[in-house]
């Protein structure tokens, strides 16, 4: 089947530092979607990004979009307790190559 | 507020057994997925499902089939369990045909088959 590597798989920082996880594809990308996890729970949307070099913030949230539209990244800025869980991409292209799949996944732990 | 509901947290199956997870959606979507969630591997798309007794396959159908017979309520049959089936499964589902639309997930079911 396929998969979609995100980096790192497993992250933990302090309280305060900052953290980022990384969506990579081979194939060109019509669009990409995030979702977080939260320990026992499921996946809820974040946010999804369209355009090539886009850049959406949440907060202390900041999602990008790569130029060439094969990666994306999600970078969390002075992490907190509730920052907690899984992050997910989800790729999708207009061939059809990614339809309905989600990256593998970077686990963040914060430590108080 | 949109929900989608799964018919039990945990369930424990013997080997062999034919089970049955349920999902039923209030939001009116068109399309209804099962995944299952192992560690270290994300969600994997088992099946899904465009419309009432409409599916297709995913990633990962094999020992697995489906039923959609109404628009709200999408069903994974494990025919004959096995213990490389024991996973967490999840439903979701999401409004319209483009594959990039937002899915609204259920609270998942975990599976253990002995």
């Amino acid at each position: 089947g396929q998969q979609v590597m995100q980096i790192p798989q497993y992250q933990h920082v302090q309280e305060g530092e900052d953290f980022t996880t990384y969506c990579n594809s081979s194939t060109t990308l019509s669009n990409i979607q995030w979702y977080k996890q939260r320990p026992g729970g499921h996946p809820v949307f974040l946010i999804q990004l369209v355009k090539s070099g886009e850049v959406k913030k949440q907060k202390r949230l900041t999602f990008q979009f790569g130029e060439a539209k094969k990666n994306s990244s999600l970078h969390i800025t002075a992490t907190q307790t509730t920052d907690v869980g899984t992050y997910f991409c989800a790729p999708t292209t207009t061939s059809g190559t990614y339809k309905y799949i989600f990256g593998t996944g970077t686990r963040l732990k914060v430590l108080a | 507020d949109v929900k989608v509901t799964q018919s039990s947290r945990y369930l424990v199956k013997r080997t062999g057994e034919k089970v049955f997870l349920e999902c039923v959606q209030d939001m009116d979507h068109e399309n209804m997925f099962w995944y299952r969630q192992d560690p270290g591997l994300g969600l994997r798309l088992i099946y899904f499902s465009y419309d009432v007794k409409m599916k297709e396959k995913g990633d990962i159908p094999e020992g697995y089939s489906v039923s959609r017979e109404k628009k709200e309520r999408f069903s994974l049959i494990l025919e004959s369990a096995s213990t490389n089936q024991t996973s967490m499964y999840l439903c979701a589902s999401s409004q319209g045909l483009a594959p990039g639309n937002e899915q609204f997930f259920g609270p998942g079911t975990r599976l253990t088959v002995l």
